[in-house]
């Protein structure tokens, strides 16, 4: 079965809101990756994390591998924001470095 | 920041007919992968490959499915015969090591008609 668990499908916010973005995972993933898709398709690094937070402007992501989870927050969101997030995790140990997808957050930013 | 180049971006293919598609990794990067996403879903991991060998390969890498690196130059999936089933955006990515971060191309929309 699918080892990460992505909420939500889908998000809107309005411009200067904010929110969080959510990964579960069914087994013990070493590292978490957080990625954003935009409107062409490209896949941008967001945080790459094998422990604890991580902030970079108005996004911060934590990975608790403990409690398996990850989270991205989204503060003061823009319309540029907008597209889908991914979150990607490495089983560990001896994961090959295989990414496992969420099955994506679809973010929508509003005026 | 680093980048991967995949080229093309887009191709359109005969069912039957063989393709090849090519990833230039970052310069320094050991690792290579190719992932498959079809209509912006969810990605999927095809294969991994290192030191000249496949190290991990799922089950969506199907037995039509080779990928190599001749010499240092660019990482390839080929893909022979294709089917339509294989229309998908596919996707290079490479890493320095095998706990570091992986950096993603831009991807190459494939269509198979």
């Amino acid at each position: 079965g699918d080892q990460v668990e992505q909420s939500p499908s889908a998000l809107s916010l309005h411009e200067g809101t904010g929110s969080a973005l959510r990964c579960n995972f069914t087994t013990t993933m070493r590292a978490v990756q957080w990625f954003q898709q935009n409107s062409r398709g490209s896949l941008i690094n967001l945080f790459y994390l094998a422990s604890g937070t991580k902030e970079n402007g108005r996004l911060k992501s934590t990975f608790n591998s403990k409690e398996s989870y990850s989270t991205l927050h989204i503060r003061d969101a823009q319309l540029e924001d907008s597209g889908t997030y991914f979150c990607a995790a490495e089983a560990g140990p001896g994961g090959n470095n295989k990414l496992t997808f969420g099955q994506g957050t679809v973010l929508s930013v509003i005026p | 920041g680093p980048k991967v180049l995949q080229i093309p971006s887009h191709q359109i293919i005969d069912m039957g007919q063989m393709v090849t598609l090519n990833c230039d990794p970052v310069s320094n990067h050991l690792y290579f992968y190719w992932y498959k996403q079809i209509l912006g879903q969810q990605m999927e991991f095809l294969v991994n490959f290192y030191n000249g060998k496949v190290m991990e390969k799922s089950k969506l890498f199907k037995d039509q499915f080779s990928v190599e690196r001749p010499d240092g130059s660019y990482f390839t999936l080929k893909i022979q015969p294709t089917a339509l089933e294989d229309s998908a955006v596919y996707f290079c990515a490479s890493s320095l090591g095998v706990n570091t971060e992986v950096f993603f191309g831009k991807g190459t929309r494939l269509t198979v008609v």
